[in-house]
């Protein structure tokens, strides 16, 4: 079944504790992005990455690292989760940008 | 600046036709994605417009106008199930990934 997979669902951690979020596709898609969704202000993107090793600031890429070290991975790491990271976060894969997206089925992140 | 600007909130009623509205202001413009958000659950892609005009595909419409920078998304015959939120979201250039979403317009469809 083509899908993308996150791991967590769900998380609480507590602030300055290192995390990372998986994200898998099997669809063999190019693109892949990352998104937090907060309420009253929508999706907004964190980062993005249009092929293997090449990664790319979207409109919100402060306190968040991301890595494109093979096709099918894009995980996402908070170095030092602070509680304005609390949010919930989704995971897309397309085979282009401009393309139909398939979204991962969110992580809740809870920075105390 | 870049904005996509969309209404927060609409009610129609079952069987009903409904128009969400969407404008955008962005520097580069490719094209313009609907998605389709139920509560607590991912988005899911509806339609894609690229060139000026209307797209139809089953109930649901999508058009675009690139000089008015506006999209809209129609549903017709309105079922329950279609209680949503949608989500307009412009993408900037075909050169980049990246793409900005307005902050979803909440649908109740009401009996």
């Amino acid at each position: 079944e083509a899908q993308v997979t996150q791991n967590p669902r769900y998380l609480i951690t507590v602030t300055g504790k290192k995390l990372t979020v998986t994200c898998s596709q099997n669809m063999n898609h190019e693109y892949m992005s990352w998104y937090r969704q907060d309420p009253g202000l929508g999706l907004r993107q964190i980062y993005y990455s249009m092929n293997v090793e090449v990664t790319d600031k979207g409109d919100v890429p402060e306190g968040y690292k991301v890595s494109r070290k093979e096709k099918r991975n894009f995980p996402l790491i908070l170095e030092s989760p602070s509680p304005n990271q609390t949010s919930l976060y989704f995971c897309a894969s397309s085979f282009f940008g401009n393309t139909e997206a398939f979204f991962g089925q969110g992580t809740r992140l809870t920075v105390v | 600046g870049q904005n996509i600007d969309q209404p927060t909130e609409m009610t129609a009623t079952e069987g009903a036709i409904v128009q969400i509205n969407c404008t955008y202001q962005t520097s580069g413009f490719n094209g313009l994605f609907w998605y389709q958000q139920h509560a607590g659950e991912a988005p899911t892609f509806l339609s894609y417009n690229v060139l000026d005009g209307l797209e139809e595909k089953g109930r649901f419409s999508s058009f675009l106008s690139r000089s008015k920078g506006y999209s809209y998304l129609l549903l017709k015959e309105l079922q329950m199930k279609d209680s949503a939120s949608y989500l307009c979201a412009a993408h900037g250039s075909s050169n980049t990934g990246k793409l900005i979403f307005g902050q979803g317009t909440t649908l109740q469809v009401k009996p």
